[in-house]
C-alpha cells in the first residue's frame, strides 16, 4: 500500500477562520512533508517532519502551524490567512529525509476569502 | 539553493508520437524523482533515479549524476498521458526542489 490520505479534499474559508488539513500514512514512514503548489507552479516545500521532530522550515508565515501528533499523522493548522494563501496544499512521505521515493496525497484545494 | 531547469517548458504531441523531456540541476544530488501531474492535481510516481537507467512500460528514465541532467522517454503517447511532468531533486537532505515542469498535451 503506497497511499497517502489528505482530508478534506476541498475547503474555503474566511480570513478569520481556524481550520485544519489532516494527512495519514500507513506506510510506516518516519518522514512527513508538507507543500505548496500554486496554480500553474511546481510544489514548493513548506515543512519536513523527521520521526516527529520538524526539521525544515522554510521561513513559512507563522499563520501555517504544522503538528505531527504520531508517525503516521501530520495536521497543517490554518489561522488568518490571507487571499494570497489560496492553493493546492500537498502532503507527502518517505521512508527517511533525503534518499527516498516521496509519496504524495490527492491534496487539499483551499480557497481563502 | 539547487537550481533545476526543465526543457521544453509545453509539448504538444500527436497520438502514437515519441518525446524526451530534460531535467538540468545545479549540484551533485541523492534524490532525483519524475512524477506525473494529472489535471486534478495528483503527482504519481513515475521513478526515482538518482542515477542509472530505468524502464516502466512505456516510460522509461537515465539520469547522468555526473553531467547533471535526466531524461525522461515516453514512446507511443497516449491522450491520458497529457498533464505536467516534474522532476524533483535533493542534494543531501538540505531540500526538495521541483523543476518548473513540463505540461504534455496528447492529441487524439
Amino acid at each position: 500500500d503506497t497511499e497517502v490520505t489528505q482530508t478534506p479534499k476541498h475547503l474555503v474559508m474566511g480570513m478569520t477562520n481556524k481550520k485544519s488539513l489532516k494527512c495519514e500514512q500507513h506506510m510506516g514512514h518516519r518522514a512527513m512533508y508538507w507543500y505548496k503548489q500554486k496554480a500553474k507552479k511546481p510544489p514548493e516545500l513548506m515543512f519536513v517532519y523527521s520521526y516527529e521532530k520538524l526539521s525544515i522550515n522554510e521561513s513559512v508565515p507563522s499563520r501555517f502551524s504544522p503538528e505531527c501528533p504520531n508517525s503516521s499523522l501530520l495536521n497543517l493548522h490554518l489561522h488568518a490567512l490571507q487571499p494570497e494563501d489560496s492553493a493546492l496544499y500537498l502532503c507527502a512521505s518517505s521512508q527517511e529525509r533525503g534518499r527516498q521515493t516521496q509519496y504524495f496525497g490527492p491534496g487539499t484545494r483551499l480557497l481563502v476569502l | 539553493g539547487i537550481q533545476v531547469e526543465q526543457s521544453p517548458p509545453d509539448l504538444i504531441l500527436q497520438e502514437g508520437a515519441n518525446s524526451t523531456l530534460r531535467c538540468n540541476f545545479s549540484d551533485s544530488v541523492n534524490n532525483l524523482q519524475w512524477f506525473h501531474q494529472n489535471p486534478w492535481g495528483q503527482l504519481i510516481n513515475l521513478f526515482y533515479i538518482p542515477s542509472g537507467t530505468k524502464q516502466n512500460g512505456r516510460l522509461s528514465a537515465t539520469t547522468v549524476a555526473t553531467e547533471r541532467y535526466s531524461l525522461l522517454y515516453i514512446s507511443s503517447s497516449q491522450t491520458t498521458d497529457s498533464g505536467v511532468y516534474f522532476c524533483a531533486v535533493d542534494n543531501y537532505g538540505q531540500n526538495f526542489v521541483f523543476g518548473p515542469g513540463t505540461r504534455l498535451s496528447v492529441l487524439p
